[in-house]
């Protein structure tokens, strides 16, 4: 049973408008949540990443949204460069202050972006 | 340069032909992970390393070894491969295993083929 959900395999997306990519998890426990990107041939990459305490934080063009009741967060991309252009992995942890932190990603949803 | 090396990139093999996939980091981190990426499933942990000489399961452990005798290298073995262990492998390191503070350096993946 997936605890980390992306329901969307892929996403296409005109060049100057805005990216919502969702997730969804299961278990109540997760408190820290993370974006990842990646691109063909290399490795995923941070990208942005929102605790439990929030319900949204801002890096530039990228903005992750929490909603905990609804145990689902999303990923805003404003404006969609073709640079965006990647596979997205969402990831949910739980922070264990003195231990290793359990962390599961989910499937990955491709953004395409078209110029 | 601060990154996690994986060799080789690619590799194809046949069923049963023991293998090791080489995995080292230059940034003197302490934690060390094998991931494999697989469509629909995410990335999914193989084995991890809290630091040299303690190694333990992830959530898809089985046909898969490890080792930490060094705190720069975790090569993963597999003594005996079959199909079902094609994937994309990904090593990622982190200062300490508090992957919420320290978030993870991938490397750039390896393609295994098994046939």
């Amino acid at each position: 049973d997936q605890q980390v959900k992306q329901n969307s395999p892929s996403l296409s997306v005109q060049e100057g408008r805005i990216s919502i990519l969702n997730c969804d998890y299961t278990n109540s426990m997760f408190d820290y949540f993370l974006w990842y990107k990646k691109y063909p041939a290399e490795g995923p990459t941070f990208l942005i990443s929102i605790s439990s305490i929030k319900d949204k934080n801002e890096d530039g063009r990228f903005t992750v949204f929490l909603n905990k009741s609804a145990k689902h967060l999303s990923l805003h991309i404003v404006p969609s460069q073709p640079g965006d252009s990647a596979v997205y992995f969402c990831a949910a942890g739980h922070f264990m202050k003195t231990s290793y932190d359990k962390v599961i990603f989910g499937p990955g949803t491709s953004l395409s972006v078209i110029p | 340069e601060a990154q996690v090396t994986q060799n080789p990139r690619y590799l194809i093999t046949v069923t049963g032909k023991k293998l090791t996939v080489t995995c080292s980091q230059n940034m003197n981190h302490e934690y060390m992970s094998w991931y494999r990426q697989d469509p629909g499933l995410g990335l999914r942990q193989i084995y991890y390393s809290m630091n040299v000489e303690v190694t333990d399961k992830g959530d898809v452990p089985e046909g898969y070894k490890v080792s930490r005798k060094e705190k720069r290298n975790f090569p993963l073995i597999l003594e005996s491969p079959s199909p079902n262990q094609t994937s994309l492998y990904f090593c990622a390191s982190s200062l300490r295993g508090g992957f919420l503070n320290y978030g993870y350096t991938f490397g750039s993946g390896t393609r295994l083929t098994v046939v």
